[in-house]
């Protein structure tokens, strides 16, 4: 899992305020996956993404977006913020789409008031 | 969809003692499960992980067996130590789901010196 770095650490927002959120992959890995992790769960997928396009999304509303870059880096959107949104936000690398190993990097604590 | 259940929430041993925990999954077509070890305030990290072509794997003091009949996978430790101690997740990735992991609720280990 070495490799996987997320920026910033720690952030903190104001309710209806909009957040970047940002991933580098391990080298030579072309996936990038997001997952918020609330307080005492486990990660719960938000989006994957392989090649710059989007191959999978879970169940969050649209105000939460991704892309990805021709360097295989990855921004994860939200917009409108809400006091439920305060989470860990991890990205996990892998090297392909599929059933591949997934590493995950330090994660984004997003705290909003 | 898929859903992952994970037992016991919180798990308590002796050091040297084995500790054992389990999970079982909805999805039939589900066919690669990983196990994560996340330290507090740390990032999971992937410590062991079955395909669903394998029924046991194991990897120095840990082992995961899956029965795919009964859809349940577990994790187990042997001579367990104080570093053990952490939340340990399984997840199941679906079939067709590109990867994405479905994530149980995570088992608190806590090993006593």
């Amino acid at each position: 899992d070495a490799g996987v770095t997320q920026s910033p650490t720690h952030l903190i927002k104001t309710r209806g305020q909009h957040v970047t959120l940002r991933c580098s992959p391990i080298s030579g890995h072309k996936s990038v996956s997001w997952y918020q992790q609330v307080l005492g769960q486990g990660p719960q997928f938000i989006f994957q993404y392989y090649e710059k396009e989007e191959r999978g999304r879970g169940n969050f509303p649209d105000r939460f977006s991704a892309r990805q870059f021709p360097n295989y880096s990855s921004e994860l959107n939200v917009n409108a913020l809400l006091l439920g949104d305060s989470a860990l936000y991890l990205c996990a690398s892998s090297w392909a789409t599929g059933d591949y190993e997934q590493y995950f990097g330090p994660g984004t604590r997003l705290t909003v008031t | 969809g898929e859903n992952v259940e994970q037992h016991p929430s919180t798990l308590s041993v002796q050091e040297g003692d084995s500790a054992v925990i389990k999970c079982t999954y909805s999805d039939s077509a589900s066919n690669y499960f990983p196990w994560y070890k996340q330290e507090l305030g740390k990032r999971p990290q992937l410590i062991i992980d079955i395909r669903s072509n394998v029924g046991e794997k194991k990897d120095q003091r840990i082992a995961v067996t899956l029965n795919k009949t009964a859809k349940h996978f577990s994790l187990h430790i042997t001579e367990t130590q104080p570093e053990d101690s952490a939340v340990y997740f399984c997840a199941a990735s679906p079939r067709g789901s590109q990867g994405n992991l479905i994530f149980g609720k995570g088992t608190k280990l806590s090993v006593k010196p």
